[in-house]
């Protein structure tokens, strides 16, 4: 069974400018969640989609936001980027949430 | 506000020790908690997820506890090796409908050969 997928790997982009990540989950997962990984702040939940609803989002800024597709595939989008938000992007799936989460490799975001 | 907290930050063992990691956490009312490693730059791999009725899990060399109660967790590794080097983080599930997990800040292992 593949693993969850997330694209790109990596990213430049300049502060002001607008990122789509994006995340495959594993075949059968409906629930994908993001988190950001920082080396001051940790990891840290932005949202959680399970069926296309947005069920949960953390403190972040309006900026962040994200949607699911009916295949389960999620995006997340960052507008007006800031230095702050260079980060590990990291997307997981489970089955409805609550089961065992799996983690993709990450996007690594750097802001410039 | 739940918090986890993992003690030490960083730990350097000879190859062949056995070790536990900790993971302390505030608030017992959680759906399960789970392990995970991390490889510099890498992504998270799940290691042991344990629900809130269980006690322990095991897989191969390690073996991860659960004391509901008193709000902590271990994670023992048996023989060490020098690919056991990673960042080891725990998480934990809040009862609640927030559908995330609250990770700690992890614990970096070094297995000197």
């Amino acid at each position: 069974k593949a693993g969850v997928t997330q694209t790109p790997r990596y990213l430049i982009k300049t502060r002001g400018q607008q990122v789509t990540l994006s995340c495959s989950p594993i075949s059968g997962h409906r629930s994908v969640s993001w988190y950001q990984q920082t080396p001051g702040q940790g990891l840290q939940f932005l949202f959680e989609y399970f069926s296309e609803t947005q069920r949960n989002k953390g403190n972040f800024p309006g900026r962040f936001s994200g949607r699911q597709f009916s295949n389960s595939r999620s995006e997340m989008n960052v507008s007006t980027l800031e230095l702050g938000d260079s980060a590990l992007y990291l997307c997981a799936s489970s089955l409805d949430g609550f089961y065992e989460q799996y983690f993709g490799p990450g996007t690594r975001l750097t802001v410039t | 506000k739940q918090e986890v907290t993992q003690i030490p930050a960083a730990l350097s063992v000879p190859e062949g020790e056995n070790l536990v990691l900790n993971c302390s956490f505030t608030d017992s009312a959680i759906y399960n908690l789970q392990w995970f490693r991390q490889d510099p730059g890498k992504g998270l791999t799940s290691l042991l997820l344990i629900q809130s009725s269980q006690r322990e899990q095991t897989s191969g060399r390690l073996n991860a506890s659960l004391d509901k109660s008193s709000g902590r967790s271990t994670l023992y590794i048996a023989a060490s090796q020098p690919g056991d080097s990673a960042t080891y983080l725990c998480a934990v599930r809040p009862l609640d409908s927030s559908y995330k997990l609250i990770f700690g800040s992890g614990t970096r292992l070094l297995v000197r050969p």
